[in-house]
């Protein structure tokens, strides 16, 4: 399975913008890039996925690299309900499964 | 709408005892998944089920580990012969499919003391 690499850790005061990034250089041409985040106490929640071409969606925007090997989570203006961990997930089409990596721990203070 | 289910919410149990953990899918989706995720081994697939097809069971850590779906929609995973390196979280999701976003349900806190 092509593995990503997060930061440990990320911090961020309420209302200003935030650019979680993942790095997956061994990616293959099927892998969808996925982002998911565990609030404390929570099971994981889907936040946004994307192949090749830049997403967005109310929670937040995904923004992949020409050469697919990096991508970056922004949540425009974050809040504390937004401190999480937040993971992202290689997913390849035939493939079920989520692997999850470490995942980066959002601070937002207020 | 109902989201996915879990009980119990706790569950505290003596070694050696078996244990069934239950869970409720949304209405519908036919991709269930189990994971568990505990302070050593972060988050991990146990096992997923999709409609009437065979279940991948890759993730399953030993033989002591089980789970059936019953009529395409609840689910029961079951450990025999618990261990106190099974204390864990585990987490149910469920999908309209493999390649949908998966919904997970709040966990069960698994204690083996």
């Amino acid at each position: 399975d092509a593995k990503t690499t997060q930061p440990n850790s990320m911090e961020s005061n309420e209302e200003e913008p935030v650019h979680l990034p993942c790095n997956h250089s061994t990616i293959s041409g099927t892998d969808y890039i996925h982002w998911y985040r565990q609030l404390p106490s929570q099971g994981p929640e889907y936040v946004i996925h994307g192949l090749t071409s830049n997403v967005n969606n109310r929670m937040a925007s995904l923004a992949i690299a020409e050469d697919r090997k990096s991508s970056t989570l922004i949540l425009h203006r974050a809040t504390l309900r937004d401190a999480a961990v937040y993971y992202c997930i290689l997913r390849a089409l035939h493939i079920d499964k989520l692997i999850f990596g470490t995942g980066t721990r959002l601070q937002v203070f207020p | 709408g109902a989201g996915v289910s879990q009980s119990p919410s706790n569950k505290v149990t003596e070694k050696g005892k078996d244990v069934e953990l239950r869970c409720d899918p949304i209405s519908g989706h036919t991709a269930l998944y189990w994971y568990r995720q505990s302070l050593g081994q972060g988050l991990e697939f146990l096992i997923y089920f999709q409609g009437n097809s065979a279940p991948d069971k890759s993730g399953l850590p030993s033989d002591r580990f089980s789970a059936e779906r019953t009529g395409g929609s609840v689910s029961t995973l079951t450990i025999q012969r618990t261990q106190q390196e099974d204390s864990a979280v585990y987490l149910c999701a469920s999908s309209l499919g493999r390649e949908y976003e998966q919904f997970f349900g709040p966990g069960t806190r698994l204690t083996v003391l």
